[in-house]
């Protein structure tokens, strides 16, 4: 499975946006770059995927690049519950099996 | 939306002893389900890959023997944790897909179990 580069960890101000970047240069043309989540104590929740084009759902939006080497998770107004370790993957469905392989993800903190 | 359940959420049990996890697609049916371990403040890591009416594929390093997989229906898979060491004190999480959804549809978590090996 391709890598992804994440930093370690993250500030934000409660109600402003955040910008969870990744790096994944050795991207596939099958796979597809998926965000997880995970708060304390609990596990993964799904926070969104795309292939190519950018994607927007209730929780966030998902800027990927042109060259598909990197993307940005962005949560328009973080609260004090986003925070939470997210964790970008990439998921190739060429190989069927469908499995998630977890880097050591972003640990994003929100100050009230 | 789709749901996994597991059970027990916490389980503390002696050295020596073994532990069975549950594992539940709730809505939906799945005929592979994952099994992940985390140690605190570490990443999870995959430990097999469960499969409906056949042998689980394990990832290596994990000892099979010791981790007893069982899928023997469509919304349930199971854990084992045999002859428990505090070692294996962990939070095992599981996870599956409703495969009746595109082929790049989302895993869906449970919400884990502590085990505490004492």
């Amino acid at each position: 499975d391709a890598k992804t580069t994440q930093p370690n960890s993250m500030e934000s101000n409660e109600e402003e946006p955040v910008h969870l970047p990744c790096n994944h240069s050795t991207i596939s043309g099958t796979d597809y770059i998926h965000w997880y989540r995970q708060l304390p104590s609990q596990g993964p929740e799904y926070v969104i995927h795309g292939l190519t084009s950018n994607v927007n759902n209730r929780m966030a939006s998902l800027a990927i690049a042109e060259d598909r080497k990197s993307s940005t998770l962005i949560l328009h107004r973080a609260t004090l519950r986003d925070a939470a370790v997210y964790y970008c993957i990439l998921r190739d469905y060429s190989s069927n099996t469908g499995k998630l392989i977890f880097g050591q993800g972003t640990t994003l903190q929100v100050k009230p | 939306g789709a749901v996994v359940s597991q059970h027990p959420s916490r389980v503390i049990c002696k050295s020596g002893t073994s532990v069975k996890i549950e594992c539940r697609s709730l809505d939906f049916q799945a005929t592979t389900m994952f099994w992940y371990r985390q140690f605190p403040k570490q990443s999870l890591m995959l430990m097999a890959t469960s499969n409906e009416g056949s042998k689980a594929t394990y990832e290596q390093g994990v000892e099979k023997d010791k981790f007893l997989i069982n899928h023997a229906s469509l919304t349930l898979s199971t854990l084992t944790v045999t002859s428990a060491h505090p070692e294996d004190s962990s939070f095992y999480i599981c996870s599956a897909r409703d495969e009746t959804g595109l082929h790049n549809s989302p895993l869906h978590f449970g919400n884990g179990t502590r085990l505490t090996v004492t």
